[in-house]
């Protein structure tokens, strides 16, 4: 176990749907990505959050937002659910820079 | 942004046999990461290669990095069933954004 969990583990919403997903680091972590994967393919880069601040983002629309609280828990909110979000969304936790990133289990989003 | 690409797509295998999958940048990397994925399960780290033509060995699994840093390879001698699933190689792009390649889906037969 790596000690960073997510919430929930699954979730079906629809079409215009907001979602909030969670994911608590782990412990000493302060810095936390997130990722989205779809189905038979590699995680996908979506933001990273060190310290409160983001700190780098990949290629996704501003609907993806997320928030990194004092306690280094973040979370990831998606605003106006498409189909093609449905995925498994991981966050990592690591102490930053070139350490280890720790995965967590995943919310399996799917959107109708 | 960067963009790494992995070969096979799919590996079958025997049990006992070699496995190899290879990792291409068209830039040079600074670092690149291999990570594990099991069936229903999320990305584990295996391992960070730095250096230039840098070779590091786990047990049954040695991974390369290549003289011109643009490409790497995970070799596993003598695969188990313990082996399947999914091996990706990432380019931690200054450790701000990662970018994973599309992954190696291994299948051991017993």
């Amino acid at each position: 176990e790596t000690g960073v969990t997510q919430s929930p583990t699954h979730l079906i919403k629809t079409r215009g749907q907001q979602v909030t997903l969670r994911c608590s680091s782990q412990s000493g972590h302060n810095t936390v990505s997130w990722y989205q994967q779809a189905l038979g393919q590699g995680p996908q880069f979506i933001f990273q959050y060190y310290r409160e601040e983001e700190n780098g983002r990949g290629n996704f629309p501003p609907r993806f937002s997320g928030l990194q609280f004092p306690n280094y828990s973040s979370e990831l909110n998606v605003n106006a659910l498409e189909l093609d979000d449905s995925a498994l969304y991981l966050c990592a936790s690591s102490l930053g820079g070139p350490e280890t990133q720790y995965f967590g289990p995943g919310t399996r989003l799917l959107v109708l | 942004g960067q963009q790494v690409m992995q070969i096979p797509q799919y590996q079958h295998v025997q049990e006992g046999e070699d496995f190899t999958t290879y990792c291409n940048s068209s830039t040079t990397l600074s670092n690149i990461q291999w990570y594990k994925q099991r069936p229903g399960g999320h990305p584990v780290f295996l391992i960070q290669l730095v250096k230039s033509g840098e070779v590091k060995k786990q047990k049954r699994l040695t991974f390369q990095f290549g003289e011109a840093k643009k490409n790497s390879s995970l070799h596993i001698t003598a695969t188990q069933t313990t082996d399947v699933g999914t091996y990706f190689c990432a380019d931690p792009d200054n450790f701000n954004k990662f970018y994973f390649g599309s992954g190696t889906k291994l299948n051991v037969k017993p």
